[in-house]
């Protein structure tokens, strides 16, 4: 079973447009990270926090964690075309237990 | 550096035989793992090394054997293929402290 769940599944917005997405996990974690997917590719870490973290930028993305609610999101700011992908959260550490992911499109 | 690098890219197979997909990195990582993705569903752990000599299995080990006789090297091997292990398999590899994973391109595996 999956122990990190994204939510949407799928996402469509406008370049320019922010783009949030939500990962919950049934279990109590030491890290939780977000990966990105392009089509065919393999993937590409992009942000990890710990469990006494709240809150981490890189970027245009902004992560909060809420350990209280086993619940993650991952937020985009002014998306661009590239940004299009599916992300995914993944937890814990070495041995990583991925989400089903939410596709994002970014609209030119 | 290379970074991880996997071969075949693709790679079409008959129901029961053997193949063996290879990994390797150049980061002296200790850690190495195999995941398997299917259409439009995320990674499933198959089998992990923590270091040259160890291994230990994932979510779904079973069809499945690794060795890790090197710190570079982590070999898949599919021991008598079957349509259901038709998918995209990615190695991977970390160090024990930053924890983030460099994932291979994937070698894409159809089992006819």
């Amino acid at each position: 079973s999956q122990q990190g769940e994204e939510d949407p599944q799928a996402l469509s917005i406008q370049e320019g447009e922010n783009a949030t997405m939500n990962c919950s996990y049934k279990t109590s974690i030491n890290n939780l990270q977000w990966y990105r997917q392009n089509s065919g590719r393999g993937l590409v870490h992009l942000i990890l926090i710990r469990s006494n973290e709240r809150e981490k930028h890189s970027g245009r993305l902004r992560v909060t964690l809420d350990t209280s609610k086993k619940s993650s999101s991952l937020l985009i700011t002014a998306s661009r075309a590239a940004d299009t992908a599916s992300y995914f959260c993944a937890t814990d550490g070495n041995k990583l237990t991925f989400g089903g992911g939410t596709r994002v499109l970014v609209k030119p | 550096n290379a970074g991880v690098t996997q071969t075949p890219k693709f790679q079409v197979l008959k129901t029961g035989q053997s193949m063996t997909l290879q990994c390797a990195q150049d980061m002296n990582h200790e850690y190495m793992s195999w995941y398997r993705q299917d259409p439009g569903m995320g990674l499933r752990l198959i089998h992990y090394s923590v270091g040259a000599g160890i291994t230990d299995q994932g979510e779904v080990p079973n069809g499945y054997n690794v060795s890790r006789s090197t710190t570079e090297d982590f070999p898949l091997r599919l021991l008598s293929a079957a349509p259901s292990q038709t998918s995209v398999y990615f190695c991977a590899s970390s160090s024990p402290i930053l924890y983030e994973q460099y994932f291979g391109p994937g070698t894409r595996l159809t089992v006819t």
